[in-house]
């Protein structure tokens, strides 16, 4: 079954500057790969996603980015807020016509102000 | 916007119980899950939900699990007899596409 690896396990950065998160995947067949932010006692909230057929995806100060031949992607934040902090999880899904999410073990993100 | 919900937010039983954990998904969706996270770890699969069967489990769901579609709206867990490692949130997501949505959670305690 599909493995992902996410680094690091917790991140702290200054207000303003960028955060990035990385990850792998083992299954070559995975498709889907979204990101989710999770806030304290809330539920995952999806923030960004891309599939495999794109190598990046932006959306205002939050980008996702996928290289399909080293199985990995990133998520970056720029111009970081203290509303950024949060515990911050990938996934992948979609190899041989599945549709449940393998999450990695999640990155804390403390943005200092 | 339409939403997943979960009941209830909070369930406390003991071990060897039966819990059922109840979800309602969005409306027009057609693939329901479950999900657990144990407090300070990953989430995890636990089964899919598509066309009034299961279609893909994880080595969690084993024998103690069952889930159903009872009527139109309701998405159902039930966890036949608890045990202490069962203590966990449990999420409900359901999806039409990719994008899975995902309700609140029910923390369950197991005593």
């Amino acid at each position: 079954g599909e493995n992902v690896e996410q680094h690091p396990s917790t991140l702290s950065v200054q207000e303003g500057d960028s955060a990035v998160i990385k990850c792998t995947y083992s299954d070559s067949a995975s498709n889907y790969f979204p990101w989710y932010k999770q806030e304290l006692g809330k539920r995952p909230q999806l923030i960004i996603d891309i599939r495999s057929n794109v190598g990046e995806k932006k959306d205002q100060r939050i980008a996702v980015t996928l290289n399909k031949t080293a199985k990995h992607f990133s998520l970056h934040i720029t111009e970081t807020q203290p509303e950024d902090s949060a515990v911050y999880f990938c996934a992948a899904t979609g190899g041989a016509g599945s549709y449940q999410l393998t999450f990695g073990k999640g990155t804390k993100l403390s943005v200092i102000p | 916007e339409p939403e997943v919900t979960q009941t209830p937010s909070h369930q406390v039983t003991q071990m060897g119980q039966e819990v059922i954990l109840r979800c309602v998904p969005i409306s027009n969706h057609l693939y329901f899950y479950w999900y657990r996270q144990i407090l300070g770890q990953k989430v995890e699969f636990l089964v899919s939900f598509y066309n009034n069967e299961i279609s893909e489990k994880s080595e969690i769901f084993d024998d103690q699990f069952s889930v159903e579609r009872p009527d139109g709206s309701n998405f159902t867990l039930k966890i036949r007899s608890t045990k202490l490692e069962d203590s966990a949130m449990y999420f409900c997501a359901s999806n039409l596409g990719n994008e899975q949505f995902f309700g609140p959670g029910t923390r369950l305690t197991v005593l």
